[in-house]
């Protein structure tokens, strides 16, 4: 079953508005990530979010986390037309010894028009 | 701009042959992984490594076999290449972790497509 799951799958917005995405998963973390990827490409890193941590700032990135109801939500403040791009939310899961895998949500289709 | 490199960027094939997707990377990290991700989809891991000569399969099933033969390569192989296969491939690396996950540097890609 899919660990991280966002919300919503799309998004639209005039270019200087703000957008929130939406993550839930299942079960216990030790972290959560979110990830960018522009069409056809790979993803990059954005933001690491540990389960004891409950807010994160990195520029016009603002992420939540709420371990509580297994959410979180990313902010960008003051879009611009060069955030136009999918976001994914990624959480660890334990795979043996002391290795950890990455689950990936659906991701959140984001489109800043200009 | 991650050190992490994959060819060919889009593969267009027939049914049967056999392909091998390249992936290395400079940064030096014992961690490889391979994703499997349809347009629009999430990405699901069907290859992972922890070093030299150490590979997993990943939570999705897949054909394709792996190698990891010197820490920067980790080359993703299709003995015989079919229109299910059809995808893209995402090769992606990172440095051995402590008690949790570290962040994951991603390749650019390789777009299969299976005729």
């Amino acid at each position: 079953s899919q660990q991280g799951e966002e919300d919503p799958q799309a998004l639209s917005i005039q270019e200087g508005e703000n957008a929130t995405m939406n993550c839930s998963y299942k079960t216990s973390i030790n972290n959560l990530q979110w990830y960018r990827q522009n069409s056809g490409r790979g993803l990059v890193h954005l933001i690491l979010i540990r389960s004891n941590e409950r807010e994160k700032h990195s520029g016009r990135l603002r992420v939540t986390l709420d371990t509580s109801k297994k959410s979180s939500s990313l902010l960008i403040t003051a879009s611009r037309a060069a955030d136009t791009a999918s976001y994914f939310c990624a959480t660890d899961a334990w795979s043996g010894g002391s290795n950890y895998k990455l689950t990936f949500g659906k991701g959140t289709l984001l489109t800043v028009n200009p | 701009e991650a050190d992490i490199y994959q060819t060919p960027r889009y593969l267009v094939i027939g049914t049967g042959k056999k392909i091998t997707l390249e992936c290395s990377q400079t940064m030096g990290h014992d961690k490889m992984y391979w994703y499997q991700q349809d347009p629009g989809m999430e990405l699901h891991l069907i290859h992972y490594s922890y070093g030299v000569n150490s590979t997993e399969k990943g939570d999705l099933s897949s054909e394709s076999t792996v190698s990891r033969i010197r820490t920067e390569h980790f080359p993703l192989t299709l003995e015989s290449a079919r229109p299910s296969h059809t995808s893209q491939y995402l090769c992606a690396s990172s440095a051995v972790g402590t008690v949790s996950t570290d962040t994951q540097y991603f390749g650019p890609g390789t777009r299969l497509t299976v005729l």
